[in-house]
């Protein structure tokens, strides 16, 4: 079946350093491709996604290029902020009607001034 | 903007009550869902709803579990008799388009089972 495997945290590191988040994914087909974050005390929230590969998804300086060839969604930030201290979570929805999301475990990132 | 919100945002019940989690999903959206997060672990989705008839369930969502509409705005969760192991975070999520449209998901209601 479908399946997201995320690193394990958590992550600590200083203000300004490079954030690598590793993704990837099994699926059969296609799927589309999602970041989610999880601020400390408040809900989900998409990040960004990418539908097909090679596309590159991009928000809050925040990127993740959809890999076919190695089936990766990495999420990386040049210099992260203490504000970027969440959960991120990797998620992946299969092709077709109302396909549901398959989640990663999530890695906990805490930045420290 | 939009936005998904859910009531309450934290529910303290006894084992072996009724709870009812409410959804006010963005107004245009046709496809609804339940996922829950128990702490320390993974997002799990429990139900799909369009039409208003469930589209797919996992084998979470048992017969304790149910969903519904009733007014066109709400959409609700109801567990029928709480145990220790449903406590957990439950999100509410709902999109306007089957295939590729953004999943919109709540701040979610946290439920502490006692």
């Amino acid at each position: 079946g479908n399946s997201v495997t995320q690193m394990e945290g958590p992550v600590t590191l200083s203000e300004e350093a490079f954030l690598t988040i590793n993704c990837t994914y099994t699926a059969t087909g296609y799927p589309s491709l999602f970041w989610y974050v999880q601020y400390p005390g408040e809900g989900l929230q998409l990040l960004l996604k990418a539908t097909k590969a090679d596309d590159k998804g991009s928000n809050k300086g925040f990127e993740a290029t959809y890999r076919k060839e190695t089936t990766s969604f990495h999420l990386e930030k040049g210099s992260v902020q203490v504000s970027d201290s969440a959960v991120y979570f990797c998620a992946s929805k299969g092709a077709g009607n109302n396909r549901k999301l398959i989640w990663g475990l999530g890695t906990s990132l805490a930045v420290n001034p | 903007e939009p936005e998904v919100t859910q009531t309450p945002s934290h529910q303290v019940t006894q084992m072996g009550q009724e709870v009812i989690l409410r959804c006010v999903p963005i107004s245009n959206h046709l496809y609804f869902y339940w996922y829950r997060q128990i702490l320390g672990q993974k997002v799990e989705f429990l139900v799909s709803f369009y039409n208003n008839e469930i589209s797919e369930k996992s084998e979470i969502f048992d017969d304790q579990f149910s969903v519904e509409r009733p007014d066109g705005s709400n959409f609700t969760l109801k567990i029928r008799s709480t145990k220790l192991e449903d406590s957990a975070m439950y999100f509410c999520a709902s999109k306007e388009t089957a295939n590729t449209g953004e999943l919109f998901f709540g701040e979610g209601s946290r439920l502490t089972v006692l």
